[in-house]
């Protein structure tokens, strides 16, 4: 069974710009998280997708935002790129949501914004 | 608002010894998962084993055993005969029963020596 695929694995934005980035759960998952991770925040929940639907939201600006297909698969938007939304973005991937669903990380996008 | 504490940056163990990492957590909540994830230079997040809050027992798998203490909310991970390929950062994570976000600590960075 293929594992998350997450694409591109990096990116170079300049400021200003926006940049869309992609999450290919696992086969018959239907949860789709998405975390950022820098070296001064550490690993910060961004927001959950169910079932196409937002089901829960971490404190990041409105540049932020996602959205989950049909076949599960998410994507995530960064508008207005800031030199600090330079960092790895993860992908993690369940079958369902609580009941200690085991999530399934990606190898992550790298972002860097100049 | 759950918390997730690590409080030892960076641990050293040579090879073949035991190390113990920390973990501290603060929550109301009575029903919640707790993980330990690895995250090596590949960046994939990997899941090393995984507690749940209404069990006494304490999980283990292999090599890895957790010393859960729940009034007390901590969560250590015991690594027995270290090996190089355990050599990675470690993050401790929370996580509700009801949901899929994942709280995670500041992470402890593990070396082993040859």
């Amino acid at each position: 069974k293929a594992g998350v695929t997450q694409t591109p694995r990096y990116l170079i934005k300049t400021r200003g710009q926006q940049v869309t980035l992609s999450c290919s759960p696992i086969s018959g998952h239907r949860s789709v998280s998405w975390y950022q991770q820098t070296p001064g925040q550490g690993l910060q929940f961004l927001f959950e997708y169910f079932s196409e639907t937002q089901r829960n939201k971490g404190n990041f600006p409105g540049r932020f935002s996602g959205r989950q297909f049909s076949n599960s698969r998410s994507e995530m938007n960064v508008s207005t790129l800031e030199l600090g939304d330079s960092a790895l973005y993860l992908c993690a991937s369940s079958l369902t949501r609580g009941q200690g669903s085991p999530l399934h990380f990606g190898n992550g996008t790298r972002l860097t914004v100049t | 608002a759950q918390t997730v504490t690590q409080s030892q940056p960076e641990m050293s163990v040579q090879e073949a010894e035991t190390v113990t990492l920390s973990c501290t957590y603060d929550t109301s909540e009575s029903d919640y998962y707790l993980f330990w994830y690895k995250q090596p230079p590949s960046r994939q997040m990997i899941l090393v084993i995984r507690q749940e809050a209404y069990k006494q027992q304490n999980a283990t798998e292999n090599r890895f055993s957790v010393n859960f203490q729940k009034a007390a909310k901590s969560f250590s991970l015991k690594i027995s005969d270290s090996q190089l390929g355990d050599a990675a950062m470690y993050f401790c994570a929370y996580r509700s029963a009801y949901g899929n976000k994942l709280v995670f600590g500041a992470g402890t960075i593990l070396r082993v020596k040859s």
